[in-house]
């Protein structure tokens, strides 16, 4: 079967750093997508990440861990535009993205 | 900045009326996906193209559901009849090889309301 977790919500303070998780089981693995997504907006893309380690960009850094099925995405000097939900996403077989849960971060002052 | 059109943004209909969404993607991306958002179920997947053709429709109730792409230009996804249940934000999402490194791209959507 296919499972991807993430927390449901959680809050931060501007100015500091949150990391959100992800845990998946799937059938097939070709790599790991991260997704912003605004109320009332359309997903857009922040990272992927194929091998194991950390890929940082700007403020956003994603991390993989392929053998514990494991990825978190960090993001530091949150701003209050920061506020969104996160989707984590795996690239299964046959390129099938699958999507997790998301998780609504809210930033407060 | 290339994007995915999707249409209509938005669409009211009563239950049993057939409904059709349509979804261009950016020139030259060969995979095409369909996703349905709801608050209770998140992204969830219905059917996913490549090269127009299909590779995956198992997340689709098959029953009311049918997902096309007529060319390359063009994908549809069409609900007849529709229901209350239905209602939701589908999205369409699009990429070209090697699509990884810049991720697939959604359109806009299109926010369903069945009365």
């Amino acid at each position: 079967g296919q499972n991807i977790d993430q927390p449901t919500e959680m809050t931060a303070t501007e100015g500091a750093i949150v990391q959100i998780n992800c845990t998946y089981q799937t059938s097939g693995f070709n790599g790991l997508f991260w997704y912003q997504q605004h109320a009332g907006e359309a997903p857009t893309f922040l990272s992927y990440n194929v091998l194991d380690g950390l890929e940082e960009k700007g403020r956003f850094s994603s991390f993989l861990s392929r053998s514990k099925g494991y990825s978190y995405l960090l993001l530091k000097e949150l701003q209050m535009k920061d506020s969104a939900s996160y989707l984590c996403a795996v690239d299964s077989s046959a390129s099938k993205i699958i999507f997790g849960s998301g998780t609504r971060l809210s930033i407060r002052p | 900045d290339a994007r995915v059109t999707q249409t209509p943004r938005h669409k009211v209909t009563e239950m049993g009326q057939e409904v059709t969404m349509r979804c261009q993607p950016i020139l030259g991306h060969n995979t095409v996906f369909w996703y349905r958002q709801t608050m209770m179920q998140g992204l969830e997947l219905l059917a996913y193209f490549r090269n127009r053709a299909p590779l995956d429709d198992s997340g689709m109730p098959k029953d009311r559901f049918s997902a096309e792409m007529p060319d390359a230009t063009l994908a549809t996804l069409k609900i007849q009849p529709s229901e209350p249940r239905d209602s939701a934000v589908y999205f369409c999402a699009s990429g070209g090889p090697g699509q990884g490194a810049t991720g697939y791209t959604f359109g806009s959507g299109t926010r369903l309301t069945v009365v």
